[in-house]
């Protein structure tokens, strides 16, 4: 079976653009989490959707949104980059809530802003 | 909020050697997982475990959940154990998010 496939795996993007990164999860999974993670640090929550209703957002601006389709896959949107953005950005899916089941994690997707 | 710590922040051992690697954290939690983070950036799934102890090849964990703290030993290590080991968990009450630690850095030469 297919893991967590992300897409694009590298992108680059100027100051003040915006940027749609996409999520497929694991087939049967409900549950699509994003997180940031920048060089050097763990992981940073910024949303979790189950059942394609939002259940978690993290510290994160407005500028961050996302969403969850009837197949299960996922969208996060970042609009007016910021050169701070720059991360990877890490798509995770389970098969239920996330206190009940583990997380799967994609390669994710490197951002670069300049 | 809370607090997730790991320890130490980085290891380096010798190939065949064994490590314990600790996380401590700040109030009770739900949920708990370990995950390897390899060179390439890849984030793999060791545990999930909220209490008790899991095995799984050369590698264990144990969870104290009143203690709070969690422990992952990781036996006869080879090279291909080398990432980042991290720690996370999701606080009692708390909006589904998994809190991450730093992490722990793990060097195994051969």
């Amino acid at each position: 079976d297919a893991g967590v496939t992300q897409s694009p795996t590298h992108l680059i993007k100027t100051r003040g653009q915006h940027v749609t990164l996409r999520c497929s999860p694991i087939s049967g999974h409900k549950s699509v989490s994003w997180y940031q993670q920048v060089l050097g640090q763990g992981p940073q929550f910024i949303f979790q959707y189950y059942e394609k209703e939002e259940r978690g957002r993290g510290n994160f601006p407005d500028r961050f949104s996302a969403r969850q389709f009837p197949n299960y896959s996922s969208e996060l949107n970042v609009n007016a980059l910021l050169l701070g953005d720059s991360a990877l950005y890490l798509c995770a899916s389970s098969w239920g809530r996330s206190r009940n089941s583990p997380l799967h994690f994609g390669n994710g997707t490197r951002l670069t802003v300049t | 909020g809370i607090q997730v710590e790991q320890s130490p922040p980085d290891l380096i051992l010798q190939e065949g050697a064994n490590s314990t690697l600790r996380c401590n954290f700040s109030d009770s939690v739900n949920n708990l997982q370990w995950f390897h983070q390899n060179p390439w950036g890849q984030l793999i799934n060791l545990f999930y475990i909220p209490s008790g102890t899991k095995q799984n090849g050369r590698l264990s964990a144990t969870t104290v959940a009143t203690e709070r703290y969690s422990l992952l030993y990781i036996s006869s290590s080879q090279t291909t154990d080398s990432g980042v080991y991290f720690c996370a968990v999701e606080l009692v009450g708390g909006s589904e998010k998994l809190v991450f630690g730093k992490g722990t850095k793990l060097t195994v030469n051969p």
